[in-house]
């Protein structure tokens, strides 16, 4: 039971890097969402999908983009990658048929220097 | 708007003694959802329950167990007989089912620590 995988678990990048974390589910959920964790904060939503070819933005979505051409896959790309990008994330899926409880990915520990 | 407060950064406790944790929600929705989930020292996010906002019982599962009132927009946690294994940071979640989206809003969390 691999749940929802997120790759890297770790990556430091260069200001103005671009990069994609990736994210598989292998629970055929439609719904899936990109979170992005601050220290001592919660969990704010970057971005979501409700089913492939389907994305809309969350409350912080700036500097970030998605696409969701698979029901499995939802990758998070960050375009020039800025200090302020740095930040754990969190990639999670859910069914509403099955009483919408996220699952949460292990998360990428994302370090923009 | 739809908010999560928890007003409590973080708790300090000794083991064994019981501690709650305090959920305060907003929301105009009259069906919605709430969470909490638990994030070890590892980082990963452990989903621990649900409650839909017509479900007012109170439920335990083992050490465990949730208070929700709606009078009060509350949805508390209290672990009975504390361990240090419950050391961790607990998040509070409220989930909307109008737009038929589920996002969450997440509170800023608990820290819990359980000192042996």
């Amino acid at each position: 039971n691999a749940g929802v995988t997120q790759t890297p678990k770790f990556r430091i990048l260069k200001i103005g890097q671009s990069m994609t974390l990736q994210c598989t589910q292998d629970m055929n959920h439609n719904y899936m969402y990109w979170y992005r964790q601050d220290p001592g904060m919660g969990l704010k939503l970057i971005y979501y999908s409700v089913g492939a070819g389907i994305t809309d933005k969350g409350e912080v979505p700036n500097g970030y983009n998605v696409s969701r051409s698979t029901t499995e896959d939802f990758p998070l790309r960050l375009e020039l990658a800025a200090p302020s990008q740095t930040s754990v994330y969190f990639c999670a899926s859910s069914s509403p048929g099955l009483k919408n409880i996220q699952y949460f990915g292990a998360g990428t520990r994302l370090s923009v220097l | 708007a739809q908010k999560v407060t928890q007003a409590q950064t973080e708790i300090s406790v000794v083991e064994k003694e019981d501690v709650t944790l305090d959920c305060v929600y907003e929301t105009r929705d009259t069906t919605y959802y709430l969470f909490w989930y638990k994030q070890p020292p590892s980082g990963e996010l452990v989903f621990l329950i649900r409650r839909n906002s017509f479900d007012e019982q109170n439920e335990i599962s083992g050490r465990y167990s949730w208070n929700f009132q709606k009078s009060t927009s509350s949805f508390n946690f209290t672990i009975t007989a504390s361990q240090v294994v419950d050391s961790a940071v607990y998040f509070c979640a409220l989930s909307e089912a109008i737009t038929g989206t589920y996002k969450y809003i997440f509170g800023t969390g608990t820290r819990l620590k359980v000192l042996a």
